[in-house]
């Protein structure tokens, strides 16, 4: 069985651009969660889709928005780029909206803001 | 706000030996549940053992353990009979049934975890 895939795995991406990360759930999974996780700190929380619909937000602006697809995967959109956009994206799915049914990660996508 | 206190930044442990990891957590719900993530240098997040606040019964998963002191809102990870592979960055993260957080993991600034052969 596939794990969670992300894509791209790497970017590089200039200030005041514009990018679309995309996650993969394993299948029969309907909840995506966004995650940011800056160079030596833990992952801090974005987004939670569940059923097509935006079920939690975290504390960051509204230049990220993201949404989630009726195959359940998601993309999740950050414009004009600023380099503490810079970090690594993690997407984890789980069956239910309930994370603590296990959520699996997938290995992320790197992004760097020049 | 939930807040998730990791204080050992980097450990070390000698293979075969057994080393603890601290984590504690602030939060005035009642209903969660407790996870220890590990993150290789592959960046993947991987699920190591998962308590649920409920119970009383510490969790244990093969060669790792831990003891939760609800009380003192304290979730340590014993790592019994180190491994090389057992190298890696450890989160600890609290996930809550209620209030704003509800459905998501609040990360620790995690814990460098090296193993000498």
């Amino acid at each position: 069985d596939a794990g969670v895939t992300q894509s791209p795995t790497h970017l590089i991406k200039t200030r005041g651009q514009q990018v679309t990360l995309r996650c993969s759930p394993i299948s029969g999974h309907k909840s995506v969660s966004w995650y940011q996780q800056v160079l030596g700190q833990g992952p801090q929380f974005i987004f939670q889709y569940y059923e097509k619909e935006e079920r939690g937000r975290g504390n960051f602006p509204d230049r990220f928005s993201a949404r989630q697809f009726p195959n359940y995967s998601s993309e999740l959109n950050v414009n004009a780029l600023l380099l503490g956009d810079s970090a690594l994206y993690l997407c984890a799915s789980s069956f239910r909206r309930e994370v603590w049914t296990e959520a699996f990660f997938g290995q992320g996508t790197r992004l760097t803001v020049v | 706000a939930q807040t998730v206190t990791q204080s050992q930044p980097e450990m070390s442990v000698q293979e075969a030996e057994t080393v603890t990891l601290s984590c504690t957590y602030d939060t005035s719900e009642s209903d969660y549940y407790l996870f220890w993530y590990k993150q290789p240098p592959s960046r993947q997040m991987i699920l190591v053992i998962r308590q649920e606040a409920y119970k009383q019964q510490n969790a244990t998963e093969n060669r790792f353990s831990v003891n939760f002191q609800k009380a003192a809102k304290s979730f340590s990870l014993k790592i019994s009979d180190s491994q090389l592979g057992d190298a890696a960055m450890y989160f600890c993260a609290p996930a809550y049934a209620g209030g704003t957080s509800y459905g998501k993991l609040t990360f620790g600034q995690g814990t460098i975890l090296t193993v000498h052969p």
